[in-house]
């Protein structure tokens, strides 16, 4: 039980154009929904915290113009990179919070999206 | 605020040989303890949690135990594989906060 599922697993874009990314929770409802970057060698970076029919809290730093999160229902959240540059390119990891309690609160990943920018 | 460190890598061990990996943290109130694994290429797989003081996790051989006196939660296993070869990751969530805070990785290579 709770799989969590990225599409796609690799894109390659060119410089100027959008990229959408999805994250599904397949067995589980996830209220809460969490996107990560991460650079080589390197540990995660929260970019934001999205909930259900909510807009996304973005950490300090992270362009929510540049970096759009829906999280339109409670299995689907999507990252849309607009207008994607060469710095942009990075390991992109979701997650998602299983609905309920704290006890609840451990958060399941997906497996990730290696994003190139050219 | 909260944060977490990890023993610095990389760790380099023969198969069969002890590991610990060593996290501590710095938190408010009471928070839930993770590790995580990461195999190459892959996302994060929970490896093991403990959600309260004395609370020991295990999976697959790993183990760790939740000690609020020391606070840390070190990671153990008695005879590691060339499978177990990936970074892990510890990291915590906070009492009221959903969001896990993670330390910086330990790359744990295993020759056989």
């Amino acid at each position: 039980g709770a799989v969590v599922s990225q599409h796609p697993s690799r894109v390659i874009c060119k410089s100027g154009t959008s990229v959408k990314i999805e994250c599904r929770s397949l067995d589980f409802q996830a209220t809460t929904m969490f996107w990560y970057r991460q650079f080589p060698k390197q540990s995660l970076m929260l970019m934001a915290t999205s909930n259900e029919g909510s807009k996304a809290t973005y950490e300090q730093g992270v362009e929510k113009d540049k970096f759009l999160i829906n999280h339109a229902s409670l299995t689907l959240s999507t990252l849309t990179v607009t207008s994607a540059h060469p710095e942009d390119s990075s390991f992109y990891i979701c997650s998602a919070r299983v609905a309920g309690s704290r006890l609840t609160d451990t958060q399941y990943f997906g497996p990730g999206t290696r994003l190139t920018v050219l | 605020g909260n944060s977490v460190t990890q023993m610095e890598g990389p760790v380099t061990l023969s198969e069969e040989a002890f590991l610990t990996i060593n996290c501590t943290y710095t938190a408010t109130g009471y928070p839930s303890l993770f590790w995580y694994v990461q195999y190459p290429g892959e996302g994060l797989q929970l490896l093991l949690k403990a959600t309260k003081a004395d609370d020991k996790g295990s999976n697959k051989g790993f183990e760790a135990t939740y000690r609020k006196e020391t606070t840390s939660f070190h990671l153990e296993k008695g005879s590691v594989q060339v499978s177990d070869s990936a970074v892990y990751f510890c990291a915590l969530s906070g009492t009221r906060a959903q969001k896990l805070v993670f330390g910086q990785g330990t790359r744990l290579t295993i020759n056989p």
